[in-house]
């Protein structure tokens, strides 16, 4: 069965200061992909990042980049320059090609930037 | 943009009752997802649909049903409300498997 571990329940920074959130997996499966969300306060998920299991480079998406780690099973977000709207609550998930291709996401972690 | 709405962001019933909430999306997706978020425990899948009239349940399916008749609505169906379903629903859907899911903005579902 597939697990997402996200180990810290809260995180602080300091705005225009990086941030990295950490993000667990495991799996079984050889193809996988990890995705990022952000909730903020309003309640709406926000897609933010994709890795797939294959891909050579990490994936960056403006200040959003993710560093994957594929032997250490590790798919950490990290926020570069954080502003004050980078506080919300932000889940890791990840879909396997097993049944249907949902996903299993983490419990969260809510980051909170102050100025 | 990928448009996901739901039919209310706040919703108090009674224990008992039969509660439907409504989920559309406006982008031609092919698959759709009824989640519910608790605190603490993260968002579960309750059921998924990857086609019109198809359903398949997810990891908390029990004391829900689905609808799904036309590609773009997806109604999550709570056959008699108890207390213990109080929590945030939300809505997604994506184009296919394993690609980004767009969310919706989510209703709060009181039961008293």
């Amino acid at each position: 069965a597939q697990k997402i571990t996200q180990t810290q329940p809260g995180m602080f920074v300091q705005e225009k200061e990086a941030v990295t959130l950490d993000c667990t997996y495991d799996t079984s499966d050889q193809s996988y992909g990890l995705f990022w969300y952000k909730q903020p306060s309003s309640g709406e998920m926000i897609f933010l990042i994709y890795q797939g299991s294959y891909d050579e480079q990490n994936a960056t998406e403006g200040r959003y980049s993710l560093n994957f780690q594929k032997a250490r099973k590790s798919a950490n977000l990290v926020i570069s320059a954080s502003q004050l709207g980078d506080s919300a609550m932000y889940f890791c998930a990840m879909r396997t090609p097993s049944g249907y291709s949902t996903l299993t996401f983490g419990k969260g972690t809510m980051l909170l930037v102050s100025p | 943009d990928v448009k996901v709405t739901q039919s209310s962001r706040y919703l108090v019933k009674r224990t008992g009752e039969k509660v439907f909430l409504e989920c559309v999306q406006d982008m031609d997706h092919e698959n759709m997802f009824w989640y519910r978020q608790d605190p603490g425990l993260g968002l579960r899948l309750i059921y998924f649909s990857y086609d019109v009239k198809m359903k398949e349940k997810g990891d908390i399916p029990e004391g829900y049903s689905v609808s799904r008749e036309k590609k773009e609505r997806f109604s999550l169906i709570l056959e008699s409300a108890s207390t213990n379903q109080t929590s945030m629903y939300l809505c997604a859907s994506s184009r296919g498997r394993g690609y980004e899911q767009y969310f919706g903005p989510g209703t709060r579902l009181t039961v008293t």
